[in-house]
């Protein structure tokens, strides 16, 4: 079982709806990732939060907007997404430093009409 | 920016046979090598962090080598199993900070029993 919690699984929306993914640690960790992965591709960066604060934001479209109530929940809110938004969305969590792995959950499948 | 390239990008391999892959990174500035293994419908999982030249660590049947003065890490299986299928990714943070992590394209592993 994955150490960080991810929900939805599944998540099908159309371009003019708003929802949001969650994700959940409770390893104490201090750094917590979203990622976004196509198909054959590796996963690709968009947002990292350390200690609760946004620490980076890889020039993500702002219809994506995070949000980390507590160091324990990471949340991506959606709205007026694009068909070519449809892809994997993984969450991760860290101790922050390099010399320790990322934990990842098992992702949200996004779709998009 | 970090370039992070694996080959091959996929692989097939008799049940029992020996294989390994290749990741490369750039050698300057180097702080950790990741590997991850990521089978289907489930979340990337942390094998090894490498952070030493000359490096080498096992976990049962798979082990993994670093040159960090040259920049590329072997990831080795000794007699595949089916179970060994996966996606295996590397992956190198940008520094020890907040680990920003780049993920190369992965090498997809398929045991044929």
């Amino acid at each position: 079982d994955t150490e960080v919690t991810q929900t939805p699984k599944h998540l099908v929306m159309g371009m003019t709806n708003k929802k949001s993914l969650k994700c959940e640690q409770h390893m104490g960790h201090r750094a917590m990732y979203w990622y976004k992965q196509k198909a054959k591709k590796p996963p690709e960066l968009m947002f990292v939060y350390s200690y609760e604060k946004l620490s980076i934001n890889e020039s993500v479209p702002s219809r994506f907007s995070p949000e980390c109530p507590n160091s324990s929940l990471l949340n991506l809110h959606l709205h007026a997404l694009q068909p070519e938004d449809s892809a994997l969305y993984l969450c991760a969590s860290s101790s922050g430093t390099g010399n320790q792995p990322q934990h990842f959950g098992d992702g949200t499948r996004l779709s998009i009409l | 920016i970090l370039n992070v390239e694996q080959s091959p990008q996929s692989l097939h391999v008799q049940e029992g046979d020996s294989t390994n892959f290749t990741c490369s990174f750039p050698s300057s500035n180097f702080y950790a090598l990741h590997w991850y293994r990521w089978e289907t419908a489930k979340s990337p999982e942390a094998l090894f962090v490498m952070t030493l030249n000359g490096d080498e660590k096992k976990k049962g049947r798979i082990s993994a080598t670093l040159n960090t003065k040259e920049g590329y890490s072997y990831l080795y299986i000794k007699g595949s199993q089916p179970e060994d299928s996966a996606t295996y990714l590397c992956a190198s943070p940008n520094s020890g900070g907040y680990q920003k992590v780049t993920f190369g394209t992965g090498t997809k592993l398929q045991v044929i029993p």
